[in-house]
């Protein structure tokens, strides 16, 4: 079973406070995403990467910045955290190579308060 | 773009009784891939059942669902609701179309199964 760990587990900030969420997968998987959980919302996706170096802009970026600095580990970065930003996030890891393998593999999550 | 339609925000169910959540999707691509993933409380998400077949039933740990591409339509079902059942589903639907390996989530379906 594929791994993938964040930290920390919770994170409580001020507003305008300086935020930074960590994840790392150990599966040589190429394709990395951020996702955050919010009730009525869903998952939405934050960033992803498909390898070390690699950004590409999810559906809701705004607020947030990623970076991937290995192929193993994938930061999301909040520089200037607003309440609006209170959620639970996710990390997520996938071989998207073909159809066989498209499965993400999440992480048991961030909760983060921004008061 | 791509869309996921969970009509459900919330079902109860007794314990014993059948499910069915629905899952409608809209994508240009003609060929699309969809997931069933299941959350349970203090746990990471996990792939629950997934397909790309049309008209073709895919089951996994009691549960199953038809890709049915003339309605848009991956409704998951399960004959007899468990305690355990109690968890958010989520359906979601790949961007195969682009290659990214990007998920489509719909907003979730919290299944509440009483005794």
């Amino acid at each position: 079973e594929a791994a993938v760990t964040q930290s920390p587990r919770n994170k409580v900030t001020v507003t305008g406070g300086n935020v930074t969420l960590s994840c790392r997968q150990t599966n040589s998987h190429n394709y990395m995403y951020w996702y955050r959980q919010d009730t009525g919302h869903g998952l939405r996706l934050i960033h992803y990467s498909y390898g070390a170096g690699n950004l590409q802009i999810g559906d809701v970026p705004d607020g947030y910045k990623a970076t991937r600095t290995t192929q193993e580990d994938f930061f999301l970065l909040l520089e200037l955290a607003s309440p609006s930003q209170t959620s639970l996030y996710f990390c997520a890891s996938s071989d998207a190579g073909g159809a066989a393998n498209e499965r993400l593999f999440f992480g048991h999550g961030t909760k983060l308060s921004v008061l | 773009g791509d869309s996921v339609t969970q009509t459900e925000g919330l079902v109860t169910l007794t314990e014993g009784l059948p499910v069915m959540l629905n899952c409608t999707y809209q994508t240009i691509y003609s060929n699309p891939f969809l997931f069933w993933y299941v959350h349970y409380l203090n746990e990471s998400p996990r792939l629950l059942l997934k397909s790309s077949t049309d008209n073709k039933r895919t089951e996994h740990q009691g549960f199953h669902a038809t890709l049915h591409k003339s309605s848009s339509s991956f409704h998951l079902q399960k004959s007899s609701a468990q305690l355990s059942d109690s968890a958010l589903y989520y359906c979601a639907l790949s961007d195969r179309g682009t290659n990214t390996g990007k998920l489509t989530f719909g907003d979730g379906t919290v299944l509440t199964v009483k005794p």
